[in-house]
């Protein structure tokens, strides 16, 4: 697997909390990407990053936002957790746009 | 936006036989296809991916297939093992403008031995 971590890696809140989510790399890829999983919908981007402060909206952004202020790191924050946003996390990295994703091993989140 | 759908939902075939799964995309500028493999409980993987500029592309048992004019692209397991049993995700993105992947919903796989 390539050098990407995500932490932590089970999360448990309660609505209306703040929850951040940490996304971490060591093949110096350009490109990082959150998905979240849910049944019968695939992996949905939520934002992606192109560079160090250089990010953009995937299709599901409502109610996330994210912040990569050095290569190696992506966070996404859930400014106020609901639970439509119980979740499976899918963090990725890739060299370039039309290239292969490599996926992080996942952050189960469930908001209660 | 674009739009991946993705056929059949659920596939179970025979040890040694074949299966297809399809997929439809929407936005006619995208032009690579890649398919990813994930087994339960873990992470997405890239199996196999094709640019636009070629129409059949083969790896061993695995192949995939691009029709630009129907806006289609199928992938194709010969000699199915148990092994192969996963959810099965197209994805199709353009080179211009917002080119992350666009992912269809999954297929789940089983291989009966």
């Amino acid at each position: 697997d390539a050098g990407i971590t995500q932490s932590p890696r089970h999360k448990v809140t309660e609505t209306g909390t703040p929850v951040t989510l940490r996304c971490h790399q060591t093949e110096n890829h350009r490109y990082m990407y959150w998905y979240r999983q849910d049944p019968g919908h695939g992996l949905r981007l939520i934002h992606y990053s192109y560079g160090v402060k250089d990010t953009d909206k995937g299709e599901v952004s409502d109610g996330y936002s994210v912040s990569r202020s050095k290569t190696e790191d992506f966070l996404l924050t859930l400014e106020s957790a609901t639970s439509s946003q119980t979740s499976v996390y899918f963090c990725a990295i890739s060299p370039g746009p039309q290239e292969t994703q490599y996926f992080g091993p996942g952050t189960r989140l469930l908001v209660l | 936006g674009e739009n991946v759908e993705q056929h059949p939902s659920t596939l179970s075939v025979q040890e040694g036989d074949s299966a297809v799964i399809k997929c439809t995309y929407s936005d006619s500028a995208s032009n690579y296809f890649p398919w990813y493999k994930q087994e339960l409980g873990k992470r997405p993987q890239l199996i196999i991916d094709i640019r636009s500029n070629v129409g059949e592309k083969k790896d061993q048992r695995i192949a995939v297939t691009l029709n630009k004019t129907a806006k289609h692209f199928s992938l194709h397991i010969t000699e199915t093992q148990p092994e192969d049993s996963a959810v099965y995700f197209c994805a199709a993105s353009k080179k211009e403008g917002r080119r992350a992947l666009t992912f269809g919903s999954g297929t789940r796989l089983q291989v009966q031995p």
